[in-house]
């Protein structure tokens, strides 16, 4: 049950480039997006949400795109870092008031210096 | 900066025993999670609780998982009689009250990996 799908394991980008984490989704009840970065032998930590109400979201280097239509979301990190090599979860609610998060699978980015 | 905590870090266990995994919320956080995450796969929901009682749970969590709140501060998970498909790295989750600026901003703890031989 892929109810959010990250379709590409993997993302190689040069620093000070534009990084672009694509995600989609099927149920069109989810009404919260979030977005979690990973390190190895860390948990998730948050990094940005957007609301089903809203088509973006911006905080410092880091953008959400929300496309309702198409049932997609990006994130997009301007300009990329080193540090910013991780693996990026794109999470959905749409438990109403539980919290529960559907993951997708999770995009390793890798920024070379 | 308040933090989620988790112990052991490690657990090791043989096939049918008893683990319990702990973790110590965010203290002023009213909602507790568990996922986890089967090596190479997806972060899973197991079981969201609030009020002390269970508010929702997955296919995953059957009979041989519980979820406790002993005390006013630790959250745990109980697995009855390990299966060897119930090595994972667990993570353990708060959140605050709903309506707040943060809401559905879950912190999660570093996680738990249980090994079961």
């Amino acid at each position: 049950d892929q109810q959010v799908k990250q379709n590409s394991p993997s993302l190689s980008v040069q620093e000070g480039r534009i990084s672009i984490l694509n995600c989609d989704y099927t149920n069109s009840m989810f009404d919260y997006f979030l977005w979690y970065k990973k390190y190895p032998a860390e948990g998730p930590t948050f990094l940005i949400s957007i609301s089903s109400i809203k088509d973006k979201n911006e905080d410092g280097r880091f953008t959400v795109f929300l496309n309702k239509s198409a049932k997609h979301l990006s994130l997009h990190i301007v300009p990329s870092q080193p540090g910013d090599s991780a693996v990026y979860f794109c999470a959905a609610d749409g438990s109403g008031n539980t919290g529960k998060l559907i993951f997708g699978q999770g995009t390793t980015l890798q920024v070379k210096p | 900066e308040p933090e989620v905590t988790q112990t052991p870090s490690h657990q090791v266990t043989q096939m049918g025993q008893e683990v319990i995994l702990r973790c110590v919320p965010i203290s002023n956080h009213l909602y507790f999670y568990w996922y986890r995450q089967i090596l190479g796969q997806k972060v899973e929901f197991l079981v969201s609780f609030y009020n002390n009682e269970i508010s929702e749970k997955s296919e995953i969590f059957d009979d041989q998982f519980s979820v406790e709140r002993p005390d006013g501060s630790n959250f745990t998970l109980k697995i009855r009689s390990t299966k060897l498909e119930d090595s994972a790295m667990y993570f353990c989750a708060s959140t605050g009250a709903w309506g707040v600026s943060s809401y559905n901003e879950q912190f999660f703890g570093p996680g738990t990996r249980l090994t079961v031989l």
